[in-house]
């Protein structure tokens, strides 16, 4: 059974504060996708990663950063938390795609992080 | 610029009644396209797609999708609704020319089946 797993459910920290939200794939996936979702906005794409060491940004990058070392663990960074940081971050995996296929994603259960 | 639409907020069905929920679309070429659904307190899990072929997609929980290219919409529909279909639903795009495979996601619908 596939499985997303992310290192928190909930999450409070101090403006300035660098946080650290990390998820993991067992399904060895070659992609891997942070997103924040609010309400009324929907999901939106930060980061992502086609395979190990490589990075691509999303549509609202600004304030974040990440990390791929191994396949299966893809770190979300914010260096200097913000309130306006505020949200519930899902991560999410997908098999690499091939020519004519589009594979759905698989989504962990998510951080609600709040910034103070 | 490519986009996905949700136009209902939230939709309320009766326990039994069929149910619709809305997605449009704004891309060009033949889109992939997605419907996933999230629980309370959950991630999104994936419910159907689009690729090619039988216009009418049969997906987990017994939901189904008709994709309509004139229309360009992706209806995710239901027959008999469950009170525990009550959930938060979204429609998603992949632009078939996206060179970076990014998906579009709508902005979701909230779906409440009344008992």
């Amino acid at each position: 059974d596939v499985k997303v797993t992310q290192s928190s459910r909930y999450l409070v920290k101090r403006t300035g504060e660098k946080v650290f939200l990390e998820c993991v794939q067992d399904m060895d996936h070659e992609n891997m996708f942070w997103y924040r979702q609010d309400p009324g906005l929907g999901l939106r794409l930060i980061y992502f990663s086609y395979d190990v060491k490589m990075k691509e940004k999303g549509d609202i990058p600004e304030g974040y950063s990440v990390s791929r070392e191994k396949k299966e663990r893809f770190s979300l960074i914010l260096e200097s938390a913000s309130t306006n940081q505020t949200s519930m971050y899902l991560c999410a995996s997908r098999r690499q795609l091939t020519s004519g296929t589009s594979n759905e994603q698989f989504f962990g259960p998510g951080t609600r992080l709040t910034v103070l | 610029a490519q986009s996905v639409a949700q136009p209902e907020d939230q939709v309320n069905v009766a326990e039994g009644n069929p149910l619709t929920v809305k997605c449009t679309y704004s891309v060009s070429g033949n889109p992939y396209l997605f419907w996933y659904v999230q629980y309370p307190n959950r991630g999104l899990q994936f419910l159907l797609k689009y690729i090619t072929g039988d216009n009418l997609v049969k997906g987990s929980y017994g939901f189904e999708a008709e994709f309509n290219k004139s229309q360009t919409s992706f209806h995710l529909k239901k027959p008999s609704a469950l009170v525990s279909d009550s959930a938060l639903y979204f429609c998603a795009v992949r632009p078939p020319s996206n060179r970076d495979d990014k998906i579009i996601f709508g902005k979701g619908t909230r779906l409440h089946i009344l008992p």
